[in-house]
């Protein structure tokens, strides 16, 4: 079965500061990848989604994610954060193995930003 | 309505009541998923519907959770006999075929 996996749980940064967060899955086939954000008390938002073409995608608020197929891996990136991206981060992966469509999320990445 | 709606917000049960999550997703959307969210486990799949298929339970931790969806529209999620261990935000989705999700403000369970 898919997994996916987001290896920071909690990142502290100051503002300013460069951001990458890290997602990798674990099957190889066609994939659509996804980033959520879940601001403090709000419900999830889609940052960015990749789905075929270029695979450097670029999303809401300054973020992007790179698709690098050979690494299984979709990490996410801002030049430089504010104290407004104080939220939590979820990496979300849809594959098509068996004819199993089904999304399924990796565990967060909770990402604070000192001011 | 414009967005997905989940009822009630909050829920305060005791153990061993049965709960009800309703979920009513965008019109038109053909594939509805629950998930369950719960403090340092991310988003837990629980059951996705997608058109007139059957539905993929894989994630429904025991027999006591059952979802349904009536008339390729709204969900209905039951907890049977609830644990203190179910308390979480269950989460609600809706998408188009295979397009991105659009989430829910969430339903939070506590159970006593």
């Amino acid at each position: 079965a898919q997994s996916v996996s987001q290896h920071n749980h909690h990142v502290i940064l100051s503002e300013a500061a460069s951001l990458e967060l890290g997602c990798n899955y674990s099957y190889g086939g066609t994939v659509n990848l996804f980033w959520y954000v879940q601001y403090p008390g709000q419900h999830l938002q889609l940052l960015l989604k990749y789905f075929s073409g270029d695979p450097l995608v670029k999303g809401i608020k300054g973020f992007e994610a790179e698709f690098i197929k050979s690494k299984f891996s979709f990490n996410l990136r801002k030049p430089s954060v504010q104290w407004s991206d104080t939220a939590e981060y979820f990496c979300a992966v849809r594959s098509f193995m068996n004819r199993d469509d089904k999304i399924i999320f990796g565990k967060g990445t909770r990402l604070h930003i000192l001011p | 309505g414009a967005g997905v709606s989940q009822s009630p917000s909050n829920k305060v049960t005791e153990k061993g009541k049965d709960v009800e999550l309703r979920c009513d997703p965008i019109s038109g959307h053909t594939a509805l998923y629950w998930y369950r969210q719960s403090l340092g486990q991310g988003l837990e799949f629980l059951i996705y519907f997608q058109g007139n298929s059957a539905p993929d339970k894989s994630g429904l931790p025991s027999d006591r959770f059952s979802a349904e969806r009536t008339g390729g529209s709204v969900s209905t999620l039951t907890i049977q006999r609830t644990q203190q261990e179910d308390s979480a935000v269950y989460l609600c989705a809706s998408s188009t075929r295979l397009g991105g999700l659009f989430f829910g403000e969430g339903s939070r369970l506590t159970v006593l």
